[in-house]
C-alpha cells in the first residue's frame, strides 16, 4: 500500500481540456511536493505547499493543500501538449531528506 | 548554477556483477539522496548522505551501499546484481536544510542482464 495514493493513474485528454490530479494520505506531511518527469529525464519540482489550506498557481496550474494537511491536488486549466509527462506528489517522512513518492499520473495530452 | 549530474547514462551489466554509479550535486549543496525508479514500485527512496555521512536509509538489502565525499559528490554501488535491479537509479541533492527542497539528475539507467 502507497503512503500516498494518487489518483488517477493515466489520463488522456484533448488540448484545451482541464483535469485534476489528487494526491491523498491517511498520514499528517508537514509539506507535499508536486514533480513533473519527462522520459529519459529526472523529476523537476513544479511546487511545494507546507500550510493547511495553501493554494499556489503556476501560470495554468494550481495546486492546493488540505486542511488537514493529508492530502493535495494538481488543477492543470486548459492543457497543451507541453504538459504531457509524469506527475508525481511527494512528502518528506522524517528529519532529512527521506521523500516517499505517490506511483505518479501518466498524463498525456493531444493535440 | 550547473544542475545536478549523474555519470554514465546509461549502463548495461550482467547477473553477479557490481556497478559504480556517481553523482555531483548543485554547487553548494551539502544533502545527496539516491532514489531508484522501477515501473512497478515507482520512486523509492534508497538512502541520503549529508556532509559524508548516512543520515537516512530505506528498505534496501546491504547489497545496495553509497558514500559521500569531502567535496559532496557521491557514489552509489550495487553488489551480486540482479535481474530486478534493472531500474532508473535518481540522485537527489539539497541544502539539506528543513525545506527539503531537491533537486534531481536526469538519472543513470541500468539494466542487469
Amino acid at each position: 500500500t502507497q503512503l500516498l495514493e494518487q489518483s488517477p493513474q493515466f489520463l488522456s485528454i484533448q488540448e484545451g481540456e482541464n483535469l485534476t490530479v489528487y494526491c491523498n494520505s491517511s498520514s499528517v506531511f508537514s509539506s507535499l511536493q508536486w514533480y513533473r518527469q519527462e522520459p529519459g529525464e529526472g523529476p523537476v519540482l513544479l511546487v511545494t505547499v507546507v500550510t493547511g489550506g495553501e493554494v499556489k498557481k503556476l501560470k495554468r496550474l494550481t495546486f492546493q493543500f488540505g486542511d488537514a494537511r493529508k492530502d493535495s491536488s494538481l488543477h492543470i486549466t486548459a492543457a497543451q501538449p507541453g504538459d504531457t509527462g509524469l506527475y508525481l506528489c511527494a512528502g518528506p517522512l522524517e528529519y532529512g531528506n527521506k521523500l516517499v513518492f505517490g506511483a505518479g499520473t501518466i498524463l498525456r495530452v493531444k493535440s | 548554477k550547473a544542475g545536478v549530474t549523474q555519470t554514465p547514462r546509461y549502463l548495461i551489466k550482467t547477473r553477479g556483477q557490481q556497478v559504480t554509479l556517481s553523482c555531483s550535486p548543485i554547487s553548494g549543496h551539502r544533502s545527496v539522496s539516491w532514489y531508484q525508479q522501477t515501473p512497478g514500485q515507482g520512486l523509492q527512496f534508497l538512502f541520503e548522505y549529508f556532509s559524508e555521512t548516512q543520515r537516512n536509509k530505506g528498505n534496501f538489502p546491504g547489497r545496495f551501499s553509497g558514500r559521500q565525499f569531502s567535496n559532496s559528490r557521491s557514489e552509489m554501488n550495487v553488489s551480486t546484481l540482479e535481474l530486478g535491479d534493472s531500474a532508473l537509479y535518481l540522485c537527489a541533492s539539497s541544502l539539506g536544510d528543513l525545506k527539503n527542497i531537491q533537486y534531481f539528475g536526469a538519472g543513470t539507467r541500468l539494466s542487469v542482464l
